[in-house]
């Protein structure tokens, strides 16, 4: 059974760099054909992609926010850290990290964590 | 905003068929690359509906079914349920500087 869970700080000032961790179990990022992502929803918005690493390494980001975001993953620990730099208000969302797989061409989200709501303020 | 456009919302009575559209280019939908569907229940994480198109993940009922054509998509709800009130979410892949794996605007779906 695969379980992902998100954890963080809940408020950050503006300018601060984020930094969220992914705690997974069931599953393996060294096993071929896996990957992790984030993804965040600002409240009453639409979804939005963020980053992705699979798991060779091979990072993916989303290409408004590539400047901000760093993607890693510690295998041993079962964990994937999103860091976000320079965070501003309008970064207030709830972030959702997501096992990434594919059985078809492409991939796609199939499990998701429940999410944390990060409020950006001063 | 995003590449993948749906209508804000639809609506429709208990037993009734509903469809949702995702609209997109030629750079994501068009190109040949697969439309995936997430339902996002009130307070609660989205959870994949449908892969590649037109798949089922084991447990979703067969009420949902998804297709795609051109340059859209689009999901079905038949004999629609008060349960199936949630905001619904296409994703695909762009090959566009607009952003690598998108998700589309979304939409409310009400059970009137």
């Amino acid at each position: 059974q695969i379980t992902l869970k998100e954890s963080g700080p809940t408020l950050v000032k503006p300018t601060q760099t984020l930094t969220l961790t992914c705690t997974f179990s069931g599953f393996s990022l060294s096993t071929s054909g896996v990957g992790v992502g984030w993804i965040r929803q600002p409240p009453g918005k639409a979804l939005e992609w963020l980053a992705l690493i699979y798991w060779n390494d091979d990072k993916r980001y989303s290409p408004s926010l590539k400047s901000r975001l760093t993607i890693t993953k510690d295998t041993s620990k079962n964990q994937v850290v999103l860091t976000m730099t320079n965070m501003d208000p309008v970064d207030t969302a709830t972030y959702y990290c997501a096992h990434w797989t594919t059985v078809t061409r492409d991939w796609y989200f199939d499990l998701w964590g429940r999410g944390t709501l990060v409020t950006v303020s001063s | 905003q995003s590449v993948l456009t749906q209508p804000p919302s639809v609506s429709g009575a208990p037993g009734q068929r509903v469809t949702i559209s995702c609209t997109g280019s030629s750079s994501n939908i068009g190109a040949g690359y697969d439309v995936h569907w997430y339902q996002q229940l009130p307070g609660t994480a989205p959870k994949l509906l449908i892969y590649g198109n037109s798949n089922r993940p084991s447990g979703v009922p067969d009420r949902f079914s998804g297709s795609k054509s051109g340059t859209s998509a689009s999901l079905a709800i038949t004999g629609l349920q008060a349960e199936d009130e949630a905001d619904y979410y296409c994703q695909s892949y762009d090959s566009s500087l607009s952003g690598l794996y998108v998700f589309g605007t979304g939409t409310k779906v009400t059970v009137l």
